[in-house]
């Protein structure tokens, strides 16, 4: 059974930094494109940034960018997302996704249950 | 970036109904849609992909068609499980984006 678990979520003033954590199990995550999507509260979903297999290739959505860091340990079955210079906009539920196509990305076929990021002081 | 329009935002409909959503994209992408449920406090499921290729374990009450710009997502005889949110999502070309979101209430 795949299953996608994340953690690290928390409260963060603006302008702090946070690390996201997908702990991965039941497929070989070496072989998956991986991506954060995230939910603003009552908003719809947003995907943020993915990454290759092997994590040679990375690739982000604009806000975010220079900001976030998308990472990966394949022999720890993880993916990482390093949040940096946090703004009250970045308050989201993120998931932990993966990508089902071998070549990236998306569609996403499994979610993680998504770890809540508030930015406020 | 790819602009995903969804329509309606919302709706009302009683069990045993036939429930179409559309999904228009601001520039042509194939068939490269994805459609996906999402249920209050969780995370989305995967439904659709291709437009039209159910995933594996999706009730066949749930459809999919288009291509190019213009697609709809169709659930024949709605079940109570199905009320919820559903999304749109092109992978054509990054950023990936998403639609707003039709949410399917009891009427």
């Amino acid at each position: 059974e795949v299953q996608l678990v994340e953690s690290g979520g928390g409260l963060v003033q603006p302008g702090g930094s946070l690390r996201l954590s997908c702990a991965a199990s039941g497929f070989t995550f070496s072989r998956s494109w991986m991506s954060w999507v995230r939910q603003a509260p009552g908003k719809e979903l947003e995907w943020v940034a993915n990454i290759k297999r092997d994590g040679s290739d990375k690739y982000y959505v604009e806000s975010v960018k220079g900001r976030f860091t998308i990472s990966r340990d394949n022999s720890k079955n993880s993916l990482y997302l390093q949040m940096n210079s946090l703004e009250a906009e970045d308050t989201a539920v993120y998931y932990c996704a993966r990508d089902k196509r071998e070549g990236g990305a998306g569609p996403f076929d499994y979610w993680g249950q998504g770890a809540l990021v508030t930015v406020s002081s | 970036a790819i602009r995903m329009t969804q329509s309606p935002s919302s709706l009302s409909a009683s069990t045993g109904d036939r429930v179409t959503i559309t999904c228009r994209a601001s520039q042509a992408i194939s068939s490269y849609l994805a459609w996906y449920q999402q249920k209050p406090g969780k995370a989305p499921t995967f439904l659709i992909y291709a437009a039209s290729t159910l995933q594996s374990g999706v009730p066949s009450r749930f459809s999919g068609s288009g291509s190019g710009t213009d697609f709809t997502l169709t659930i024949d005889c709605l079940q109570s499980e199905d009320f919820a949110t559903y999304y749109c999502q092109q992978y054509y070309s990054y950023p990936l984006t998403f639609g707003g979101g039709t949410k399917v209430e009891i009427k």
